[in-house]
């Protein structure tokens, strides 16, 4: 079975740039949450979404970072302008909205200089 | 709103030393808790859950928890570490039946180093 899937795995771009992050999660599943994890701040919950709705984007940073999930298999999290401190792995994880199991994707390493 | 501890920041054994690492919780509800792993440059994997039920939880790789309710605690141990451990461990928590909340809330982790 196909876990979720993520893209870009590694982006390096220059301060200032747009980066867009993609995430597609494992089929039948309709909550995804995006996280943060630094060494600094550890995993931090981004945002999430239930049935394609945003549920909680408390996490999001500041009005440089946006998601969103245009359907049920699809969702970005976009960060511009983007910024050396949003350098981090950004993970992408679902589950079904009737379990309570979590499955996260291999993450996006974005590193912005 | 929810929050974990982990005590534990790096600890480091030898090879077939017993393991515990300490996982604390904050909520006043129902919750289900949760062990990832992640080893060196790779994403999380689920290494076991507590939903309800018997609160020793074995998962993969030899590992168990065990909930204790009256401590808020839910501690991950392995009867003998093998050099394949050596990664990071995280604690987590969501609440059980909230569907407003259903994110899980993570610990800081736990750096495991198992020498040889």
């Amino acid at each position: 079975d196909a876990g979720v899937i993520q893209s870009p795995r590694h982006e390096v771009t220059e301060m200032g740039q747009e980066v867009t992050l993609r995430c597609k999660p494992i089929s039948g599943h309709n909550s995804l949450f995006w996280y943060r994890q630094t060494m600094m701040r550890g995993l931090e919950l981004l945002i999430y979404f239930n049935n394609n709705v945003p549920i909680d984007d408390s996490g999001m940073p500041e009005d440089r970072f946006s998601a969103k999930m245009p359907n049920a298999s699809f969702s970005t999290l976009k960060i511009q302008p983007s910024e050396p401190r949003d350098s981090a792995v950004y993970f992408c994880a679902s589950s079904q909205t009737s379990g309570n199991t979590i499955y996260f994707g291999e993450g996006s390493w974005l590193t912005v200089v | 709103a929810q929050s974990v501890s982990q005590h534990n920041h790096h600890v480091i054994l030898s090879e077939a030393a017993s393991l515990e690492l300490g996982c604390n919780y904050s909520y006043g509800g129902t919750v289900n808790l949760f062990w990832y792993v992640q080893y060196p440059g790779q994403h999380l994997q689920l290494l076991l859950k507590y939903f309800s039920g018997d609160p020793l939880v074995k998962g993969i790789k030899g590992f168990e928890a065990e909930f204790i309710k009256s401590k808020f605690s839910f501690n991950l141990r392995k009867p003998s570490v093998q050099w394949s451990d050596t990664a990071e461990y995280f604690c987590a928590v969501n609440a059980s039946g909230d569907t407003g909340r259903r994110a899980l809330t993570f610990g800081s982790g736990t750096r495991l180093q198992v020498q040889p």
